[in-house]
């Protein structure tokens, strides 16, 4: 119930494409969903997050879709660069009392190719 | 300012060593976290002080011990550790507050440490 899944495990795209990755929660009690920019040897950077009570949000080329009823939520980068090229974690909260789990997917590994 | 710092940025230590990882942040979040990341895995968390009490212990062998000294600060002493324990340890921190309070956890660099 905790799980959080993510696709895909790693993709390619060409500059100035689109690269979408897709995550899926069980625990309907999650209410706040970040997403995660890791280069590697650093830690990971908070780059966007929503919460259940909107559909989208949007940071520059960075966007969230949110599907609550399907208990999806996906993150779009427009005109991919090769400094996006790194690894992108979803992860899900709950603001629960004494919550601090950061539920995390596995990982995509985002590979930007000029 | 969302930047919490870690110290040293790597660390090779023997199995016999004692040593100490350093945390700080100055963003006034009185929740802090140690986690664990292994090569190509999402980060497992280990500890969280919240107000500079241990609030979450997942099960971490006793060689890892944390220490909050104050509000600002966290450490991680280290000591036997063995050749599997090598990873990256990452420090982070959130606002902390009763429920509702949404934590967004800030990650700093993380140090890589090498056990031999």
């Amino acid at each position: 119930q905790q799980q959080v899944k993510q696709s895909p495990q790693s993709l390619i795209v060409q500059k100035g494409g689109i690269s979408i990755i897709n995550c899926a929660y069980e625990n309907t009690a999650f209410d706040y969903f970040p997403w995660y920019q890791q280069f590697p040897g650093k830690g990971p950077a908070l780059l966007i997050a929503i919460r259940p009570d909107v559909s989208e949000k949007k940071e520059g080329r960075f966007t969230i879709s949110f599907n609550k009823s399907a208990k999806q939520f996906s993150l779009h980068i427009m005109d991919s660069q090769p400094g996006d090229s790194a690894t992108y974690f979803c992860a899900a909260s709950y603001s629960g009392a004494g919550s601090y789990q950061l539920t995390f997917g596995k990982g995509t590994k985002l590979s930007v190719i000029p | 300012d969302t930047e919490v710092t870690q110290t040293p940025k790597h660390l090779v230590m023997g199995m016999t060593n004692k040593k100490s990882l350093k945390c700080e942040q100055h963003m006034g979040h009185r929740a802090m976290y140690w986690y664990k990341q292994k090569a190509k895995k999402p980060p497992e968390l280990m500890f969280v002080y919240s107000y500079e009490k241990l609030s979450i212990n997942e099960s971490v062998p006793s060689r890892f011990s944390p220490e909050c000294p104050n509000s600002s600060l966290l450490n991680l002493h280290l000591h036997a550790l063995q050749p599997e324990d090598s990873a990256l340890y990452l420090c982070a921190s959130s606002q902390e507050g009763a429920g509702g309070t949404i934590r967004t956890q800030y990650f700093g660099p993380g140090t890589r440490l090498l056990v031999l």
